[in-house]
């Protein structure tokens, strides 16, 4: 099955700067990359996501990028703002077979005013 | 939020005892999940239904069991829960053909 590796696990940074979170994944035929954002006590909620034919997609601040060779795809965000704080989820989801994706194990992004 | 309700919200409970969480959805969808949310290991998939009274294992079914007699509602069944099912619990619908998942607001399970 499918394998998503997401670091780092904790991400601190001031508000302005910008923060990217890298996640990995195992099958190459893998071909929809979702991101999700859950703010503390808050359900997680799609933020932005990418399909395989597409090298990079960007809303405003966020945007994500893709490297199928690598396998590997990232979500930037750019001047942070403190709202920004939250836990984001990389998941990625393969084209056969079921439309479960596989989650990342999350990373905390802490933005300091 | 794509109309998902999850009931109860908050429940403790005790070590050896049934526990059942609801999931009910009114957007009509067709694919319902349920997760468990712990501190370093994100999102795991517990079971999943692709319709009523289609169900199938995910990563950690172990000590699960769910059952869907209705489009609108997904059962997650602890039969005699443990310490170590100590949890958030989601649950998440899909529409046919969809590819984003909508979740409900989850529900904090302690067992003592």
């Amino acid at each position: 099955g499918e394998n998503v590796e997401q670091h780092p696990s904790t991400l601190s940074v001031q508000e302005g700067d910008s923060a990217v979170i890298k996640c990995t994944y195992s099958d190459s035929a893998s071909n929809y990359f979702p991101w999700y954002k859950q703010e503390l006590g808050k359900r997680p909620q799609l933020i932005i996501d990418i399909r395989s034919n597409v090298g990079e997609k960007k809303d405003q601040r966020i945007a994500v990028t893709l490297n199928k060779t690598a396998k590997h795809f990232s979500l930037h965000i750019t001047e942070t703002q403190p709202e920004d704080s939250a836990v984001y989820f990389c998941a990625a989801r393969t084209s056969g077979g079921s439309y479960i994706p596989t989650f990342g194990r999350g990373t905390s992004l802490i933005v300091h005013p | 939020d794509a109309g998902i309700t999850q009931s109860p919200r908050h429940k403790v409970t005790e070590t050896g005892t049934p526990v059942t969480l609801r999931c009910h959805q009114t957007e009509n969808h067709r694919y319902m999940y349920w997760y468990r949310q712990d501190p370093g290991h994100g999102l795991r998939l517990i079971h999943y239904s692709y319709g009523v009274k289609d169900t199938d294992k995910g990563e950690v079914s172990d000590g699960y069991s769910v059952s869907r007699s209705k489009t609108e509602d997904f059962l997650l069944t602890l039969e005699s829960a443990t310490s170590s099912q100590t949890s958030v619990y989601f649950c998440a619908t899909q529409e046919t053909g969809g590819e984003k998942l909508f979740f409900g607001s989850g529900t904090q399970l302690s067992v003592l």
